[in-house]
């Protein structure tokens, strides 16, 4: 696609129940990187992916949260058993490799009431 | 560690008026270092880069320069206009290929 795609843009869910969050890099890109915007704290680093490795999951922050990559491509990110501090901006990045230029996508903001 | 640090905003400016968004990094290794933009509604995109010390990014009339002796990466731009309201966000990378981001900074500005 021309872009990073992300889904779905909008989700809310009730505490206690699992949600997955897709994101599609462009075609070719190699490293996706998954982060979180929270109000006021910038952008926290979740888990980057390098193919369908992990080589970095550092940032995940329980383990509640999983992230898998499937073909080289399609990235979910799952969260199980969702508390109220889950609730954020979920985006995605991709690059062709590493970290000089990610393209970002438009992000999934996940509330959890 | 690895941190960036960069003012709090909102930066609140009127049009034309000169620009400084302040940005500095930890000093672990010899980081490239990074301004993104998040425009209302859309993704983040990169900005400008510089990749060692002394470099300046440039581009859309923005600059920053790598300044290793004072650890820094500020953002300036001469003259801003309404459409440069925007979310902005400094990042350096890691040995390990990811980036670490700053807080933002909100900036607007008014005709």
């Amino acid at each position: 696609g021309a872009g990073v795609s992300q889904s779905p843009s909008n989700k809310v869910t009730e505490k206690g129940k699992d949600v997955e969050l897709r994101c599609d890099p462009i075609s070719g890109h190699t490293a996706l990187y998954w982060y979180r915007q929270s109000l006021g704290q910038g952008l926290e680093f979740l888990i980057y992916f390098q193919g369908n490795s992990a080589p970095d999951k550092s940032g995940l922050p329980s383990d509640r949260f999983s992230a898998e990559r499937t073909g080289g491509s399609v990235s979910t990110l799952t969260i199980q058993r969702t508390q109220q501090e889950d609730s954020a901006v979920y985006l995605c990045a991709s690059s062709l490799q590493g970290a000089e230029k990610l393209f970002f996508g438009s992000g999934t903001q996940l509330s959890v009431l | 560690g690895n941190s960036v640090t960069q003012m709090e905003g909102p930066v609140t400016l009127s049009e034309e008026a000169f620009l400084t968004i302040n940005c500095t990094y930890t000093a672990t290794g010899y980081p490239s270092l990074f301004w993104y933009v998040q425009y209302p509604g859309e993704g983040l995109q990169l900005l400008l880069k510089a990749t060692k010390a002394d470099d300046k990014g440039s581009n859309k009339g923005f600059e920053a320069t790598y300044r290793k002796e004072t650890t820094s990466f500020h953002l300036e731009k001469g003259s801003v206009q309404v459409s440069d309201s925007a979310v902005y966000f400094c990042a350096r990378n890691t040995g390990f290929q990811k980036l670490v981001f700053g807080t933002g900074t909100r900036l607007l500005v008014s005709p």
